[in-house]
């Protein structure tokens, strides 16, 4: 069975970078494309960007200037960062797997507040 | 961007009724449509992928159809473990993008 969990700081100051990290076990993360998406408190859901196993990206166009998706095969993990947050970046973020053109495993969620 | 719209934005239904959602892309998005079902603190579940494959696991009250820029989602009779927010998702125009969701609850 493919799980995903996602780790990393609860709470990030204004203006400081977010920094998240998901943790692939059951698959190896060379296959396939792996996807970060958010979902502000009591909103839709928002694709930020993929990696696939090359360390090819791709990312969303509205957060393009901020994000950096990596990958660490050795740990079968990969990261987000998301720099000079607000308070608009607060949210649920998810990670998960892309076969193609869907997500099928998604990890649990982790909530991250953007808060002095 | 492909803009994608859902309606109703919320449903009440009853148990045993078909329930069917609208989904439309703002471009053609051929069949790379999926649908989500999200419910209260857990992450989306993937339902429908390519606009009407079930994913595997997934009952087969669900079902999906379409191609081009409108889409449904049909639940043919609504169980009690269907009361959920219902999204659907392009994957044909980058970036992707999600609709705003439908909510379903019980009437």
């Amino acid at each position: 069975q493919v799980r995903l969990q996602e780790s990393g700081p609860g709470l990030v100051k204004p203006s400081e970078t977010l920094s998240l990290t998901c943790t692939v076990s059951g698959d190896s993360i060379s296959s396939y494309y792996w996807s970060w998406i958010r979902q502000p408190p009591g909103k839709g859901l928002e694709w930020i960007g993929y990696i696939y196993n090359s360390g090819s990206t791709s990312y969303n166009p509205s957060l393009k200037s901020r994000v950096t998706i990596s990958v660490d095969t050795s740990k079968n993990q990969f990261s987000l960062k998301l720099t000079s947050v607000t308070a608009a970046d607060t949210a649920v973020y998810y990670c998960a797997r892309d076969p193609g053109s869907e997500f099928d495993f998604w990890g649990q969620g982790y909530l991250v507040t953007v808060s002095s | 961007d492909s803009q994608m719209t859902q309606s109703p934005s919320s449903v009440s239904a009853s148990v045993g009724d078909r329930v069917t959602i609208t989904c439309r892309a703002s471009q053609d998005i051929s069949s790379w449509l999926a649908w989500y079902q999200q419910k209260p603190g857990k992450a989306p579940k993937l339902l429908i992928y390519g606009a009407s494959i079930l994913q595997s696991g997934v009952p087969s009250r669900f079902s999906g159809s379409g191609s081009g820029t409108d889409f449904t989602l049909t639940i043919s009779s609504l169980q009690p473990e269907d009361f959920a927010t219902y999204y659907c998702q392009q994957a044909n125009i980058f970036p992707f993008t999600f609709g705003p969701g439908t909510k379903v609850d019980i009437k």
